[in-house]
């Protein structure tokens, strides 16, 4: 089973470029989330989505948007990337809001 | 708000010895607790979770947390440390009620295993 799956899982961008991380996951999820982790800080949620056509903003939604463009499918976009968005980057499932999630490998991204 | 406090950013013990990491949870609902483990770059997988039943959980890789609610504890614990253990651990906390922030992850702690 492949899980959660996402892509690329390295980036370099420029300050100002615009990119999207995709994320598709088999499960049969309701739930979907994008996360950054920065070190010494844990994982931070960026926005969340309870199921197709819903998303909700989480504690870091700033220079980001996002897409839940079908149950499987939860994009992230960065329009106009920002050195301060370097981070490693998350997307995760669940069954439903009080399940544990499962996890991408995380796509490794720089902006210079 | 809910909130997860993990004392100790780095913990190193000697292989065969005790592992003990620490998390203490805030929450204003009865909660639902999570330990998730991070290998070098690699995503987060699951390692236990209590959800009202036990207190004592057992998880995988013989890991096991027992949730004190005098203490809003979710300690994390193995008897003898193996030299795979080495990782990154992340406590986390969910509460039950519906909420658009579900799980919110601790600082995390950075596991040394010594030969």
């Amino acid at each position: 089973n492949a899980g959660v799956t996402q892509t690329p899982k390295f980036q370099v961008l420029k300050t100002g470029q615009s990119m999207t991380l995709q994320c598709a996951q088999d499960m049969n999820h309701n739930s979907m989330y994008w996360y950054r982790q920065d070190p010494g800080m844990g994982l931070r949620l960026i926005y969340y989505s309870a199921s197709e056509g819903t998303t909700d903003k989480g504690e870091v939604p700033n220079g980001y948007n996002v897409s839940r463009l079908n149950k499987r499918e939860f994009s992230l976009r960065l329009e106009s990337a920002a050195p301060s968005q370097t981070s490693v980057y998350f997307c995760a499932s669940s069954a439903d809001r009080v399940t544990e999630a499962f996890f991408g490998q995380g796509t490794r991204l720089t902006v210079v | 708000a809910q909130s997860v406090t993990q004392l100790g950013s780095h913990v190193s013990v000697s292989e065969g010895a005790l592992v003990l990491l620490r998390c203490n949870y805030s929450s204003s609902v009865p909660p639902y607790l999570f330990w998730y483990v991070q290998y070098p770059n690699q995503g987060l997988q699951l390692l236990l979770k209590y959800t009202s039943a036990a207190t004592l959980v057992k998880g995988i890789n013989g890991f096991e947390a027992e949730f004190k609610k005098s203490e809003t504890s979710f300690h994390l614990t193995k008897p003898s440390a193996h030299m795979s253990d080495a990782a990154e651990y992340f406590c986390a906390v969910s509460d039950r009620a519906g909420s658009a922030r579900q799980l919110t992850f601790g600082s995390g702690t950075q596991l040394t295993v010594l030969p």
